[in-house]
Protein backbone atom coordinates (compact mmCIF):
# COMPACT_ATOMS: atom_id res chain seq x y z
CA UNK A 1 0.00 0.00 0.00
CA UNK A 2 1.26 3.56 -1.33
CA UNK A 3 2.08 5.53 2.22
CA UNK A 4 0.91 9.70 2.29
CA UNK A 5 2.42 11.37 -0.53
CA UNK A 6 3.22 15.46 -0.63
CA UNK A 7 4.12 17.57 -3.35
CA UNK A 8 6.31 19.02 -4.25
CA UNK A 9 9.03 18.44 -1.82
CA UNK A 10 10.45 21.63 -1.91
CA UNK A 11 9.67 25.16 -2.78
CA UNK A 12 11.17 28.83 -2.43
CA UNK A 13 9.00 31.87 -2.40
CA UNK A 14 8.88 35.54 -1.67
CA UNK A 15 7.54 37.22 0.70
CA UNK A 16 3.93 38.57 -0.03
CA UNK A 17 3.32 35.61 -2.88
CA UNK A 18 1.05 32.49 -2.40
CA UNK A 19 1.82 28.60 -2.23
CA UNK A 20 -0.33 25.49 -2.77
CA UNK A 21 1.06 22.45 -1.04
CA UNK A 22 -0.58 19.02 -2.03
CA UNK A 23 -1.13 15.54 -0.12
CA UNK A 24 -2.50 12.41 -0.73
CA UNK A 25 -3.56 10.03 1.51
CA UNK A 26 -2.98 6.49 1.91
CA UNK A 27 -6.02 5.06 0.11
CA UNK A 28 -8.73 4.23 2.00
CA UNK A 29 -8.06 6.80 4.41
CA UNK A 30 -10.79 9.92 5.09
CA UNK A 31 -9.02 11.77 7.28
CA UNK A 32 -5.86 14.37 6.28
CA UNK A 33 -4.93 16.51 9.18
CA UNK A 34 -1.96 19.29 8.39
CA UNK A 35 0.89 20.35 10.23
CA UNK A 36 3.38 22.94 10.23
CA UNK A 37 6.80 22.06 11.99
CA UNK A 38 9.35 24.75 12.45
CA UNK A 39 12.62 24.32 14.88
CA UNK A 40 11.12 27.49 17.45
CA UNK A 41 7.77 25.99 17.42
CA UNK A 42 8.14 22.42 17.55
CA UNK A 43 4.75 20.88 15.53
CA UNK A 44 1.69 22.65 15.29
CA UNK A 45 -1.56 21.37 14.37
CA UNK A 46 -3.15 23.63 11.31
CA UNK A 47 -5.88 21.62 10.44
CA UNK A 48 -8.14 18.45 9.82
CA UNK A 49 -10.53 17.17 7.31
CA UNK A 50 -12.80 14.50 6.98
CA UNK A 51 -14.93 13.44 4.44
CA UNK A 52 -14.38 17.00 2.62
CA UNK A 53 -15.33 19.06 5.75
CA UNK A 54 -13.10 20.50 7.59
CA UNK A 55 -13.38 19.32 11.01
CA UNK A 56 -10.73 21.16 13.24
CA UNK A 57 -8.92 24.49 13.27
CA UNK A 58 -5.30 25.50 14.79
CA UNK A 59 -4.30 28.47 15.74
CA UNK A 60 -3.04 29.49 12.56
CA UNK A 61 -4.43 33.20 10.92
CA UNK A 62 -7.41 33.12 7.96
CA UNK A 63 -4.02 33.25 5.57
CA UNK A 64 -3.60 29.31 5.96
CA UNK A 65 -6.33 27.24 4.67
CA UNK A 66 -7.21 24.11 2.84
CA UNK A 67 -9.76 21.99 1.04
CA UNK A 68 -10.26 18.05 0.88
CA UNK A 69 -11.69 16.60 -2.58
CA UNK A 70 -13.79 13.88 -2.61
CA UNK A 71 -10.93 11.08 -3.38
CA UNK A 72 -9.74 12.41 0.20
CA UNK A 73 -6.52 14.55 -1.30
CA UNK A 74 -6.10 17.58 0.32
CA UNK A 75 -4.42 20.79 -0.18
CA UNK A 76 -3.32 23.29 1.83
CA UNK A 77 -2.65 27.01 0.65
CA UNK A 78 -0.88 30.20 2.57
CA UNK A 79 -1.97 33.02 0.28
CA UNK A 80 0.50 36.57 1.12
CA UNK A 81 3.57 34.88 2.23
CA UNK A 82 5.89 36.08 5.32
CA UNK A 83 9.16 35.47 6.25
CA UNK A 84 8.31 33.35 9.83
CA UNK A 85 5.70 31.34 7.51
CA UNK A 86 9.09 29.48 6.45
CA UNK A 87 8.93 25.71 7.90
CA UNK A 88 8.37 21.82 7.21
CA UNK A 89 4.59 21.36 6.52
CA UNK A 90 3.42 17.60 6.87
CA UNK A 91 -0.05 16.16 6.60
CA UNK A 92 -1.18 12.84 8.00
CA UNK A 93 -3.77 10.53 6.75
CA UNK A 94 -6.14 7.93 9.10
CA UNK A 95 -8.70 6.10 8.71
CA UNK A 96 -10.32 8.40 11.50
CA UNK A 97 -8.72 10.58 13.92
CA UNK A 98 -9.37 9.21 17.37
CA UNK A 99 -8.56 5.92 17.49
CA UNK A 100 -6.42 4.87 14.65
CA UNK A 101 -2.47 5.76 13.64
CA UNK A 102 -1.69 8.90 11.89
CA UNK A 103 0.84 8.42 9.03
CA UNK A 104 2.91 10.76 7.63
CA UNK A 105 4.09 11.82 4.73
CA UNK A 106 7.80 13.34 4.12
CA UNK A 107 6.73 16.70 3.85
CA UNK A 108 7.14 19.98 2.07
CA UNK A 109 9.80 22.35 3.05
CA UNK A 110 9.04 25.77 2.46
CA UNK A 111 10.98 28.96 2.43
CA UNK A 112 9.81 32.43 2.17
CA UNK A 113 12.40 34.94 1.06
CA UNK B 1 -4.33 23.69 28.06
CA UNK B 2 -2.71 20.25 27.03
CA UNK B 3 1.03 20.44 27.38
CA UNK B 4 3.27 17.74 26.02
CA UNK B 5 6.79 17.23 28.06
CA UNK B 6 9.46 15.29 26.80
CA UNK B 7 12.82 14.35 28.99
CA UNK B 8 15.32 14.63 28.25
CA UNK B 9 15.76 16.77 25.51
CA UNK B 10 18.89 15.16 24.20
CA UNK B 11 20.91 11.73 24.80
CA UNK B 12 23.97 10.41 23.77
CA UNK B 13 24.51 6.76 24.83
CA UNK B 14 26.88 3.98 23.20
CA UNK B 15 25.78 0.87 20.99
CA UNK B 16 23.83 -1.40 22.64
CA UNK B 17 22.37 0.12 25.97
CA UNK B 18 18.89 0.16 27.22
CA UNK B 19 17.15 3.33 27.15
CA UNK B 20 13.89 4.72 28.48
CA UNK B 21 12.32 8.14 27.10
CA UNK B 22 9.59 10.36 28.73
CA UNK B 23 6.72 11.65 27.86
CA UNK B 24 4.64 14.06 30.16
CA UNK B 25 0.98 15.73 29.37
CA UNK B 26 -1.13 17.55 31.45
CA UNK B 27 -4.54 16.32 30.96
CA UNK B 28 -5.28 13.14 31.24
CA UNK B 29 -8.06 13.41 28.50
CA UNK B 30 -6.79 11.93 25.44
CA UNK B 31 -8.02 9.35 23.05
CA UNK B 32 -4.37 7.82 22.68
CA UNK B 33 -0.65 8.52 22.76
CA UNK B 34 1.54 7.58 19.68
CA UNK B 35 4.86 7.85 19.82
CA UNK B 36 7.19 8.94 16.43
CA UNK B 37 10.78 8.72 15.23
CA UNK B 38 11.87 11.79 12.88
CA UNK B 39 15.03 11.51 10.69
CA UNK B 40 16.65 15.16 10.17
CA UNK B 41 14.57 16.52 7.19
CA UNK B 42 12.25 14.29 7.02
CA UNK B 43 8.62 13.66 7.89
CA UNK B 44 7.13 11.28 10.70
CA UNK B 45 7.47 7.57 10.98
CA UNK B 46 4.52 5.87 13.20
CA UNK B 47 6.39 3.51 15.97
CA UNK B 48 3.43 2.88 18.43
CA UNK B 49 0.20 3.80 19.05
CA UNK B 50 -1.54 3.13 22.75
CA UNK B 51 -4.80 3.36 23.51
CA UNK B 52 -6.65 5.18 26.24
CA UNK B 53 -7.63 1.91 27.84
CA UNK B 54 -4.15 0.27 27.25
CA UNK B 55 -1.08 0.13 29.54
CA UNK B 56 1.36 -0.78 27.12
CA UNK B 57 2.41 -1.40 23.52
CA UNK B 58 5.66 -3.63 21.94
CA UNK B 59 6.93 -4.06 18.39
CA UNK B 60 10.61 -5.69 18.32
CA UNK B 61 13.27 -3.69 20.47
CA UNK B 62 10.71 -1.08 21.34
CA UNK B 63 7.64 -0.84 24.16
CA UNK B 64 5.75 1.83 25.42
CA UNK B 65 3.66 2.51 28.13
CA UNK B 66 1.06 4.30 29.60
CA UNK B 67 -0.21 5.74 33.02
CA UNK B 68 -3.15 7.77 32.38
CA UNK B 69 -3.83 9.02 35.32
CA UNK B 70 -0.38 10.42 36.48
CA UNK B 71 -0.01 11.95 32.66
CA UNK B 72 3.14 9.83 31.62
CA UNK B 73 4.43 7.59 29.07
CA UNK B 74 7.62 5.62 28.59
CA UNK B 75 9.39 4.23 25.33
CA UNK B 76 12.16 1.54 26.59
CA UNK B 77 14.81 1.08 23.30
CA UNK B 78 16.59 -2.49 24.11
CA UNK B 79 20.02 -3.11 22.97
CA UNK B 80 20.13 0.39 21.20
CA UNK B 81 21.71 0.52 17.95
CA UNK B 82 23.56 3.09 15.60
CA UNK B 83 20.29 3.38 13.20
CA UNK B 84 18.03 4.24 16.31
CA UNK B 85 19.74 7.78 16.10
CA UNK B 86 16.98 10.28 15.51
CA UNK B 87 14.64 12.16 16.86
CA UNK B 88 12.16 10.46 19.11
CA UNK B 89 8.36 12.41 19.51
CA UNK B 90 5.66 11.62 21.18
CA UNK B 91 2.30 13.21 20.81
CA UNK B 92 -1.30 12.61 22.52
CA UNK B 93 -4.13 12.50 20.50
CA UNK B 94 -7.83 14.92 21.78
CA UNK B 95 -9.37 16.48 19.12
CA UNK B 96 -5.65 16.69 17.01
CA UNK B 97 -1.84 15.38 17.92
CA UNK B 98 -0.23 17.44 20.17
CA UNK B 99 3.41 16.64 20.32
CA UNK B 100 5.75 16.82 22.73
CA UNK B 101 9.08 18.89 21.60
CA UNK B 102 11.12 15.51 21.12
CA UNK B 103 14.26 13.65 22.53
CA UNK B 104 17.25 13.77 19.93
CA UNK B 105 19.25 10.06 20.53
CA UNK B 106 22.12 9.86 19.33
CA UNK B 107 23.52 6.11 19.71
CA UNK B 108 27.51 5.69 18.72
CA UNK B 109 28.89 2.75 17.74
Amino acid sequence: KAGVTQTPRYLIKTRGQQVTLSCSPISGHRSVSWYQQTPGQGLQFLFEYFSETQRNKGNFPGRFSGRQFSNSRSEMNVSTLELGDSALYLCASSLDRNQETQYFGPGTRLLVL
Amino acid sequence: KQEVTQIPAALSVPEGENLVLNCSFTDSAIYNLQWFRQDPGKGLTSLLLIQSSQREQTSGRLNASLDKSSGRSTLYIAASQPGDSATYLCAVCTDKLIFGTGTRLQVFP
